[in-house]
């Protein structure tokens, strides 16, 4: 059957420290990933999409990686802060390019001060 | 970055009754949008396609009678929740794409069915 799976509900760090979030999928074969930033009450903002061709991707504190042969992507926050803490989510489009979005169960992260 | 607007962002409603919830795409065209649910810590589930000027298409388990969704123009879809009852309780998101892939979505709503 088709998953799209983050390997953990809940993730607590230090201040400072690197935030390493993990998206695994089975049966499904995207042409890209995208991750967003859900906080409590509010609708999911986009943070960083990844195409299959790429295997890495940066944007400020933010790295991305898509390993197409595991079927996995690993999302990183470095240098993390209080203000990082929120649901992360991965998602997929199944049929490529349409804007229809198969969500991950999302991990929770909290940063500590 | 483009703006999609939920309204409205909460709602309380008797069981039996009928609540309309719109999504509008301000800055962009969105000839398709998507409805999504989310029950308190479980991830986004999609419920359905919103197709400008036809017909919804609905996930499976979705029941397309109970949520009816028009998107009569390019900028504006709606999702009605009919005779509503506590069991759809729930955060509603919208969400429309641009062409470049990333999904913009609504700040949601949340039902209340008492």
């Amino acid at each position: 059957s088709q998953k799209i799976e983050q390997n953990s509900e809940a993730l607590n760090i230090q201040e400072g420290k690197t935030a390493t979030l993990t998206c695994n999928y089975t049966n499904y074969s995207p042409a890209y990933l995208q991750w967003y930033r859900q906080d409590p009450g509010r609708g999911p903002v986009f943070l960083l999409l990844i195409r299959e061709n790429e295997k890495e991707k940066r944007k400020e504190r933010l790295k991305v990686t898509f390993d197409t042969t595991l079927k996995q992507s690993l999302f990183h926050i470095t240098a993390s802060q209080p203000a990082d803490s929120a649901t992360y989510l991965c998602a997929l489009d199944p049929t490529s390019n349409t804007g229809k979005l198969i969500f991950g169960q999302g991990t929770t992260l909290q940063v500590k001060p | 970055g483009a703006v999609v607007s939920q309204h409205p962002s909460w709602v309380i409603c008797k069981s039996g009754t009928s609540v309309k919830i719109e999504c509008r795409s301000l800055d962009f065209q969105a000839t398709t949008m998507f409805w999504y649910r989310q029950f308190p810590k479980q991830s986004l589930m999609l419920m359905a396609t919103s197709n400008e000027g036809s017909k919804a298409t609905y996930e499976q388990g979705v029941e397309k009678d109970k949520f009816l969704i028009n998107h009569a123009s390019l900028t504006l879809s709606t999702l009605t929740v009919t005779s509503a009852h506590p069991e759809d309780s729930s955060f509603y998101i919208c969400s429309a794409s641009r062409s470049d892939a990333e999904a913009f979505f609504g700040q949601g709503t949340r039902l209340t069915v008492v």
